[in-house]
Order: structure tokens, then sequence, then C-alpha cells
């Protein structure tokens, strides 16, 4: 079975610092990650994703995720953080045997403080 | 162009009533799917078709039907409307349902079964 964990139900950061909002992972095989973004009363909207390839991935406002196999991790990061990105995080990854099925984390909610 | 379009944006029912949600993307996709969205567990897959004429159940595909009745227009049916389904419904689709690539999701339906 395929599955992602977000430990942290809420981040807080203050505007200007560095975040990270944490994913780990569970695939026998080759994963394909994704990170999604759900600002308030709004549908999801895609960030970033690992298919394969560089171990950094770049997405969407400036955000990046590190992809670690030895961790099984897919962290999403960004170096300095906006009071604007404060939303609900979401991690997934794709079933390797139906790539239309996706498994989606709990959601973690980001709060940056001016 | 509109991306995913759903309606109704948000429903009452009372228990054992029906509805269809209704969903329409405008970007030729193939793949199309319904998630539900509840506090603390993240989207759940339950229904998806992957091209138009074909349906398969997801995670929690229980309590629902599912309609793909053009290329552009998927629908989610409630035949008797429980309390537990009260959720926030997301549409979305997907070029083709391959690896790499993203899902584009609708606005969501908040539905509230009393």
């Amino acid at each position: 079975a395929q599955s992602v964990a977000q430990p942290e139900d809420q981040v807080k950061v203050a505007e200007g610092n560095p975040l990270t909002v944490k994913c780990t992972y569970s695939v026998s095989g080759n994963p394909y990650l994704f990170w999604y973004v759900q600002y308030p009363n709004r549908g999801l909207q895609f960030l970033l994703k690992y298919i394969t390839g560089d171990n950094l991935v770049k997405g969407s406002y400036g955000f990046e995720a590190e992809f670690n196999k030895s961790q099984t991790s897919f962290h999403l990061k960004k170096p300095s953080a906006l009071v604007s990105d404060s939303a609900l995080y979401f991690c997934a990854v794709r079933d390797i045997n139906n790539f239309n099925k996706f498994y989606f984390g709990s959601g973690t909610k980001l709060n940056v403080k001016p | 162009n509109a991306g995913v379009t759903q309606t109704p944006k948000f429903q009452v029912l009372k228990t054992g009533q029906s509805m269809t949600l209704q969903c329409a993307q405008d970007m030729n996709h193939n793949s199309m799917y319904w998630y539900r969205q509840d506090p603390g567990m993240g989207l759940r897959l339950i229904y998806y078709s992957a091209s138009e004429g074909t349906t398969d159940k997801g995670e929690v595909p229980n309590g629902y039907n599912v309609s793909r009745l053009n290329k552009r227009e998927f629908s989610l049916r409630l035949e008797s409307a429980a309390p537990s389904q009260t959720s926030v419904y997301f549409c979305a689709s997907s070029e083709s349902g391959v690896a790499w690539e993203t899902q584009y999701f609708g606005p969501g339906t908040r539905l509230l079964v009393l």
C-alpha cells in the first residue's frame, strides 16, 4: 500500500523566516510525489512535483522541495516566508500501479505571522 | 478558459434526500475525479473516470454513484444522503492520468446533511 504522512497539523513561522512543511512517504518502488496548496474556500492548486532526476525540485511562488530516498521524505521549503503563504498544504503520492489514484496526506496548516 | 467548474457551491440536504453534484472541465482532459475532504483526513478519492465512457471506484465509493456524461462533464450522485456524507466535495481533471501529470481542481461544493 502507498501512503504519505504529514506529521504536523500546523506550522507557525514569522514572516521572513525560512519554513519547512514535512512529508514522509511509503511506496514500494519509485515514488511520484506532489505538493498542493489550498487557500480558504478554494480548490487545491499544484505547487511542485518529483518524478525523477534532481532531488531538489523548484516550484511555484518560490517553494521548493527536497526528495530524500534514504529518509523517505519530501519536505516542502521556502527560504523566506510571506504572510500570503498562509494556507493548507497537502502532500500526495501517486499510486504506481494505477496512475489515476492519488493518496493525500492529512494536510498541514501554515500560519505566517507578520 | 474556466478550468474546472462545480455546481452548486453549497447545499443543505435532509437525511434521505438525493442530489447530484455537477462538474465540468474545458481543458479537453480525458481523466476526471471526485474527492471528498474531511477535517484531518486530507482528500479521499470517491470515483474516477479514466476516459469518456468508463468509471471506477476509488477509496470511498459507498453511497455514491457517478456518470461521465461526455468528455467535459462528470457528475456525482447521492441517492439517499446521510449525515456521514457531510463534507466538501472536489472535482478534478487531468489530461490522461500518466505519472508526471498534475490534477486540476474545481472550487468545491460544501454539502451539509442534517
